[in-house]
């Protein structure tokens, strides 16, 4: 079956500009989670979401937010963007969202903020 | 979240065992340990996840302590393909959908 698909891969943007990225998650996959990784912070928790509502969410400002459509698909946003939100955009998808169930990632979105 | 330690950096020769170790000296009865890993450039992928009893599945075996204060992920055979940063995370039973990654081992597989 499909893995997690993000759009797009790569994006360039400008200082202040903001960004939409998409998260498409392995069909019947109801949890979709998304990660920040850079090179001096590691991977780092955005928030998740699972049946169209947020459950949980990590500590990034209110310029980071997301959502999910009633097809399971996800999108982030990110407005008035700084040059430190250069950074590879994770997403995650699982079956449900408890402990005992493992997360299949999708290849990233690699973000650069001029 | 309860904290895991594990070595910053290891090496392997091709085609021998591989022991990488984690320290979660302050699990929960209620969580599960997870191990995923990241390949250059690509997205994080699982490897296996238990909560008390050893699991094996087709890439790797999952030893974990008695007392569940360590774990060992063991990949019985490495190749030049299990190069890649080793994520040990502890993960409550009870919802929390939120991986919390740590710094992870750099394994490094010497042909």
């Amino acid at each position: 079956k499909a893995g997690v698909t993000q759009t797009p891969r790569y994006l360039i943007k400008t200082r202040g500009q903001q960004v939409t990225l998409s998260c498409s998650p392995i069909s019947g996959h109801r949890s979709v989670s998304w990660y920040q990784q850079t090179p001096g912070q590691g991977l780092q928790f955005l928030f998740e979401y699972f049946s169209e509502t947020q459950r949980n969410k990590g500590n990034f400002p209110g310029r980071f937010s997301g959502r999910q459509f009633s097809n399971s698909r996800s999108e982030m946003n990110v407005s008035t963007l700084e040059l430190g939100d250069s950074a590879l955009y994770l997403c995650a998808s699982s079956l449900a969202s408890t402990a005992n169930t493992e997360a299949f990632f999708g290849q990233g979105t690699r973000l650069t903020v001029v | 979240d309860a904290k895991t330690t594990q070595p910053n950096s290891m090496e392997s020769n091709e085609e021998e065992p591989v022991h990488l170790p984690c320290n979660h000296s302050t699990i929960s009865g209620t969580d599960y340990i997870h191990w995923y890993r990241q390949l250059p450039s690509q997205g994080p992928e699982y490897v296996i996840h238990g909560l008390t009893s050893n699991v094996n599945n087709r890439m790797a075996s999952l030893a974990i302590a008695e007392d569940r204060k360590s774990s060992t992920l063991i990949l019985h055979r490495a190749t030049l393909r299990d190069a890649a940063v080793y994520y040990c995370i502890l993960r409550d039973v009870f919802g929390n959908e939120k991986l919390t990654f740590g710094t992870g081992t750099r394994l490094t597989i010497i042909p």
